[in-house]
């Protein structure tokens, strides 16, 4: 049974960078396409970007300025960086897989809340 | 990237049915059937109900169907139970390789 698990910093310094891990256990990375997304307090849930095993990315135009996802498939992990950082940027963050871009999410990881705060 | 949209809540009684509409654009919904439905409870994972529109994910009720026409999708649950309240989102594949979701809708059982 595949599962995801999410980790970082919970606190992170405005204008600084965010930096979150998703490891992948029970499966492989191979042929799946690995997001990010987050749901800010009250708001719904935000896709952030993807990227498939090879490397490919895309990101949410609204972020992508800020925003890098990258795989190591050899430890069967993904990454998520975002950049200058602000309040707005306070949410719980999940990693979520698909099998092609335009499909479903099937699974996801619990998610791990981030505060950016001073 | 403008979310799509959805109702921000819907009730009803147990037993009775509820539709949840979500509404996107001509680069979304509009043009691909490549839509999918979740069901979110806080400090939950995600649940999948359906993808490409239709596609009922395994385990998920039968008391649950979703729909698409024109630029927005449908989510119908009949014979509602208590244990359908919850938090739904609706996502759909956008133009440009990307993905979009809805803004959420809270179901509550009366």
């Amino acid at each position: 049974q595949e599962q995801l698990q999410e980790s970082g910093p919970g606190l992170v310094k405005p204008s600084e960078t965010l930096s979150l891990t998703c490891s992948l256990s029970g499966g492989s990375m191979s042929f799946y396409y690995w997001s990010w997304v987050r749901q800010a307090p009250g708001k719904g849930l935000e896709w952030i970007g993807f990227t498939y095993f090879s490397g490919r990315t895309n990101y949410s135009p609204s972020l992508k300025s800020r925003v890098n996802i990258s795989v190591d498939t050899s430890k069967n992990q993904f990454f998520l960086t975002l950049k200058s950082v602000t309040a707005a940027d306070t949410a719980v963050y999940f990693c979520a897989r698909q099998w092609m871009v335009q499909g479903g999410f099937d699974i996801w990881g619990q998610g791990t809340p981030v505060i950016v705060s001073s | 990237q403008s979310a799509l949209s959805q109702p921000a809540s819907v009730s009803g009684s147990p037993g009775q049915s509820i539709t949840i509409s979500c509404t996107g654009s001509n680069s979304d919904i509009g043009v691909y059937d490549y839509v999918s439905w979740y069901q979110y409870s806080p400090g939950r994972a995600p649940k999948l109900l359906f993808s490409d529109v239709i596609n009922r994910s395994s385990g998920v009720s039968l008391r649950m169907s979703a729909s698409k026409s024109g630029n927005t999708a449908s989510l119908t649950i009949s014979d509602l139970q208590p244990e359908d309240e919850s938090d739904y989102y609706c996502a759909s594949y956008r133009v440009g390789d990307t993905v979009v979701f809805g803004g959420g809708t809270k179901l509550t059982v009366l």
